[in-house]
C-alpha cells in the first residue's frame, strides 16, 4: 500500500493559463475523488469516479474544470483559463466500494499569479 | 449552507489529559461520520469512523461518540500526546444514496502542550 500519490505538489501559474494535475490512487481502490481546500476551510467535494465512470459532479466544478479517469486507474484534473479564485489545495482520495473511508493524498497546491 | 460545523477553531490541552473535539450537523440523512487528522503540508489522514446505528466507536486512544437526537458527535483522545497536535476535521456522508461526497467541517486546531 503506497498510498495516494499526487503530482505536482506545487503549481504556480499565471492567470489565464491551463493546468493539469495527476492522481494515482491506492492500487486496489476502484473509487477516486477530487476535493478542493482553501485556507481555514475543510475540503470541498468536486467529483468522484467509480472505475472509469464519473458518477457525481459538484456545482463547484464549473465548465473550466474537467476530470478524467480513462482506464479506471490514475485520474487527471484540468483547469482551463485559470482565475485568481482557483488558488487552493486540490486533494485526491480513493477508496474501495461500500462503506469504506476515503484515503487522501498530500494534494497539489495551486497558486495563480 | 454549512451542514457540518466545528464551532471551536482551536483547542489547547496539556499532555496526558483528555482532548475533546466537537462537531454538529444539520442533515439527519447522514449515515456515516468520520474524523480526519491533518498535519501541515500533508493530506488528511483517516482516524476513526462511526455508523449512525451506533453511539460509540473506540480505537486505541481515540473514541468517537454520536448523539443522533442532538445531531452531535465528539472525538475523545485519551491520553493526549504532543504528536496529536494537528487540525482535526469531522466529515459526514449519506452512503445509502450512493454518493461519494464527504461533507467536512471547518476543522479544529488541537495543540497538545508537553
Amino acid at each position: 500500500d503506497t498510498g495516494v500519490s499526487q503530482n505536482p505538489r506545487h503549481k504556480i501559474t499565471k492567470r489565464g493559463q491551463n493546468v493539469t494535475f495527476r492522481c494515482d490512487p491506492i492500487s486496489e481502490h476502484n473509487r477516486l475523488y477530487w476535493y478542493r481546500q482553501t485556507l481555514g476551510q475543510g475540503p470541498e467535494f468536486l467529483t468522484y469516479f467509480q472505475n472509469e465512470a464519473q458518477l457525481e459532479k459538484s456545482r463547484l466544478l464549473s465548465d473550466r474544470f474537467s476530470a478524467e479517469r480513462p482506464k479506471g486507474s490514475f485520474s487527471t484534473l484540468e483547469i482551463q483559463r485559470t482565475e485568481q479564485g482557483d488558488s487552493a489545495m486540490y486533494l485526491c482520495a480513493s477508496s474501495s466500494t461500500g462503506v469504506q473511508p476515503q484515503h487522501f493524498g498530500d494534494g497539489t497546491r495551486l497558486s495563480i499569479l | 449552507d454549512q451542514q457540518v460545523k466545528q464551532n471551536s477553531p482551536s483547542l489547547s490541552v496539556q499532555e496526558g489529559r483528555i482532548s475533546i473535539l466537537n462537531c454538529d450537523y444539520t442533515n439527519s440523512m447522514f449515515d456515516y461520520f468520520l474524523w480526519y487528522k491533518k498535519y501541515p503540508a500533508e493530506g488528511p489522514t483517516f482516524l476513526i469512523s462511526i455508523s449512525s446505528i451506533k453511539d460509540k466507536n473506540e480505537d486505541g486512544r481515540f473514541t468517537v461518540f454520536l448523539n443522533k437526537s442532538a445531531k452531535h458527535l465528539s472525538l475523545h483522545i485519551v491520553p493526549s500526546q504532543p504528536g496529536d497536535s494537528a487540525v482535526y476535521f469531522c466529515a459526514a456522508i449519506i452512503y445509502s444514496s450512493n454518493t461519494g461526497k464527504l461533507i467536512f467541517g471547518q476543522g479544529t486546531t488541537l495543540q497538545v502542550k508537553p
